[in-house]
C-alpha cells in the first residue's frame, strides 16, 4: 500500500530564505509525482508535475526533484515570500490506479 | 476559460440528512474524481467518475454514491449523515486520455459542516 510522507510539518522562515520541503513514498512504482498548494479554506492549485522518467521540474522560483529509486522528492522554494505562506502537499500516482494518494502536507509561514 | 467549479462553497447539515455535491470539469476534461479532505489532513480519494461510470473507488463505504452526466458534470451524494463526514470536499478534473500523465484541475471544494 503506498503511502506518503512529508516532512515538517510545520516550518517558519524569514522572508528572503530559500527552503526545502520534503516528500517521501513508500512504492517506488509511481506514474508521477505532483506539488500542490492550498491556502487556508480553499482548493489546490497544482504548482508543478513530474512524470517518472523526469529528475525534475522548473517554475519561476520552484524547483521540485525525483528520485524515484529512493522514493523522495523535493520542493525547493528559492528567495520566499510572505505570499508563499500556505500548505504544499504532494500526491503520487502509480500502480494500477488513476488516483492521486497524497501526503498530509507542510505548512509553510514566511515572516516579513 | 473556466476552470473546476463545485457548487454549494458552504454546506450545513444535521446528522442522519442527505446532501449532494456538485461539480463541473474543466472545458475540455472528462474525468472526475472527488476527495475528502479532514482537518489538518492530506485528500482522500473517493472514487472517480468517466463516460458516467464509477471506474474506481476508495475506501469509503456505500453511503457515498456519485453520478457523472453526459455533459462531464458530476454529483457526490451523501446518505444517513456522520458528524465524521464533517470536511471539504474536492472535485478534480482531468482528460482520461493517459489520465496518469496528466495534471489534475481542482475546484475550490465545498465545506460541510454536520450538527
Amino acid at each position: 500500500k503506498q503511502e506518503v510522507t512529508q516532512i515538517p510539518a510545520a516550518l517558519s522562515v524569514p522572508e528572503g530564505e530559500n527552503l526545502v520541503l520534503n516528500c517521501s513514498f513508500t512504492d517506488s512504482a509511481i506514474y508521477n509525482l505532483q506539488w500542490f498548494r492550498q491556502d487556508p479554506g480553499k482548493g489546490l492549485t497544482s504548482l508543478l508535475l513530474i512524470q517518472s522518467s523526469q529528475r525534475e521540474q522548473t517554475s519561476g522560483r520552484l524547483n521540485a526533484s525525483l528520485d524515484k529509486s529512493s522514493g523522495r522528492s523535493t520542493l525547493y522554494i528559492a528567495a520566499s515570500q510572505p505570499g508563499d505562506s500556505a500548505t504544499y502537499l504532494c500526491a503520487v500516482i502509480g500502480g494500477a490506479t488513476n488516483k492521486l494518494i497524497f501526503g498530509t502536507g507542510t505548512l509553510l509561514a514566511v515572516q516579513p | 476559460d473556466a476552470g473546476v467549479t463545485q457548487s454549494p462553497t458552504h454546506l450545513i447539515k444535521t446528522r442522519g440528512q442527505q446532501v449532494t455535491l456538485r461539480c463541473s470539469p474543466k472545458s475540455g476534461h472528462d474525468t472526475v474524481s472527488w476527495y475528502q479532505q479532514a482537518l489538518g489532513q492530506g485528500p482522500q480519494f473517493i472514487f472517480q467518475y468517466y463516460e458516467e461510470e464509477e471506474r474506481q473507488r476508495g475506501n469509503f463505504p456505500d453511503r457515498f454514491s456519485g453520478h457523472q452526466f453526459p455533459n462531464y458534470s458530476s454529483e457526490l451524494n451523501v446518505n444517513a449523515l456522520l458528524l465524521g463526514d464533517s470536511a471539504l470536499y474536492l472535485c478534480a478534473s482531468s482528460y482520461s486520455f493517459s489520465v496518469a500523465k496528466n495534471i489534475q484541475y481542482f475546484g475550490a471544494g465545498t465545506r460541510l459542516s454536520v450538527l
